[in-house]
């Protein structure tokens, strides 16, 4: 069965902390995404990385950076949180290919900044 | 750029009956067109898909229709269970292209 975890379920950080967050996909997909989840606004996209090292800027990148050292893992990196950060965060993978649709999604990162 | 509106929730509806979500999408071309579901505590997960005009998609009891015409995409179930409570979201994606674009989701509430 395929699967995307991520590294915690919740979090709780201080204003100014760097947080990582963490995502492992065992599907060798090419493709992974980092989403965040907010009432209202659906899920945007903050990066996605096509490839090791390679990374695109999604809608939203300010205040956040990402890592991609190995196919499998792909890290979203708060430099400084802040308060406004506080949201779901989602993981995904897909192939990349025509089914670059069917991505795969994580449990989410429920992470609160105070 | 390309969007996608959803109908805003939360729907509340009883077993056995009848949903509807609407969904609309501007695009440059002609996107893929997708459902995706969020049961409670979990991520996102594929529903159904429709990759052309007057394609339907299907599953779990599930249908929607992608009409060119009127640029939507809307979800239909003909009898509801307790168990299809959850956020459903619409989206698209470009032809070769390899970003999703999603509405806001609607979240569904079925009652006994």
């Amino acid at each position: 069965d395929v699967k995307v975890t991520q590294s915690s379920r919740y979090l709780v950080k201080r204003t100014g902390e760097k947080v990582f967050l963490e995502c492992v996909q065992d599907m060798d997909h090419e493709n992974m995404f980092w989403y965040r989840q907010d009432p209202g606004l659906g899920l945007r996209l903050i990066y996605f990385s096509y490839d090791v090292k390679m990374k695109e800027k999604g809608d939203i990148p300010e205040g956040y950076s990402v890592s991609r050292e190995k196919k499998e893992r792909f890290s979203l990196i708060l430099e400084s949180a802040s308060t406004n950060q506080t949201s779901m965060y989602l993981c995904a993978s897909s192939l990349v290919d025509n089914r670059a649709y069917e991505q795969y999604f994580g449990p989410g990162t429920r992470l609160t900044v105070t | 750029g390309d969007s996608v509106t959803q109908m805003e929730g939360p729907v509340t509806l009883s077993e056995e009956a009848f949903l509807t979500i609407n969904c609309t999408y501007t695009a440059t071309g002609y996107p893929s067109l997708f459902w995706y579901v969020q049961y409670p505590g979990e991520g996102l997960q594929l529903l159904l898909k429709a990759t052309k005009a007057d394609d339907k998609g299907s599953n779990k009891g599930f249908e929607a229709t992608y009409r060119k015409e009127t640029t939507s995409f809307h979800l239909e179930k003909g009898s509801v269970q307790v168990s299809d409570s959850a956020v459903y979201f619409c989206a698209s994606i470009k032809a070769a292209g390899n970003k999703l674009t999603f509405g806001g989701g609607t979240r569904v509430l079925v009652k006994p």
